[in-house]
């Protein structure tokens, strides 16, 4: 049971450079989330999803898009990478109350 | 609106000592509370968690957790430190059951030797 798989593990990104981090979860969870992680700052709610075809903005959705076209998947898009854009990136789904999160990527925008 | 604070952003104890980490909240709505842990390049990982009923929930690794609504506090405690307990920890809350996190700023526990 894989849970929740992430990918990339790292990267680094040109400013202006585009890309898409992929999340996975085999689980058959309804509820799928993004986050970004910054030192010393917690993780911030990017964009979450409800179910396939339900997306909706979380706290910090400047620079990001996300589709969710199956339960299994929410890949978030970065269109226009920016310095500001370095971060580690979590995606988490949910069953109840419990949050089940995957490794994270490592993304530096140069 | 819901929020976090945790009280301390580094936390030293030395091992078998107890560990105490500080959260406060504040909610509109009788909230759902949490501890996650989060080792060296990991994800995070549920400790505890604090929905309805018995206000002491019990976790895994030997943390406990007590829901205070008086004082608005969920703080974390283990009576003896490990050298592996050494993580950064979040408290975080929800409105409900399919609510979203709302993470604090975090805490690093070490643990001396």
């Amino acid at each position: 049971n894989a849970g929740v798989t992430q990918t990339p593990k790292f990267r680094i990104l040109k400013i202006g450079q585009s890309m898409t981090l992929q999340c996975a979860q085999d689980m058959n969870h309804n509820y799928m989330y993004w986050y970004r992680q910054d030192p010393g700052m917690g993780l911030k709610l990017i964009y979450y999803s409800v179910g396939a075809g339900i997306t909706d903005k979380g706290e910090v959705p400047n620079g990001y898009n996300v589709s969710r076209s199956t339960t299994e998947d929410f890949p978030l898009r970065l269109e226009l990478a920016a310095p500001s854009q370095t971060s580690v990136y979590f995606c988490a789904s949910s069953w109840g109350s419990e949050a089940f999160f995957g490794q994270g990527t490592r993304l530096t925008v140069v | 609106a819901q929020s976090v604070t945790q009280l301390g952003s580094h936390v030293s104890v030395s091992e078998g000592a107890l560990v105490l980490l500080r959260c406060n909240y504040s909610s509109s709505v009788p909230p759902y509370l949490f501890w996650y842990v989060q080792y060296p390049n990991q994800g995070l990982q549920l400790l505890l968690k604090y929905t309805t009923g018995a206000t002491l929930v019990k976790g895994i690794n030997g943390f406990e957790a007590e829901f205070k609504k008086s004082e608005t506090s969920f703080h974390l405690t283990k009576p003896s430190a490990h050298m592996s307990d050494a993580a950064e920890y979040f408290c975080a809350v929800s409105k409900g059951s399919q609510g979203n996190l709302i993470f604090g700023k975090g805490t690093k526990l070490s643990v001396k030797p």
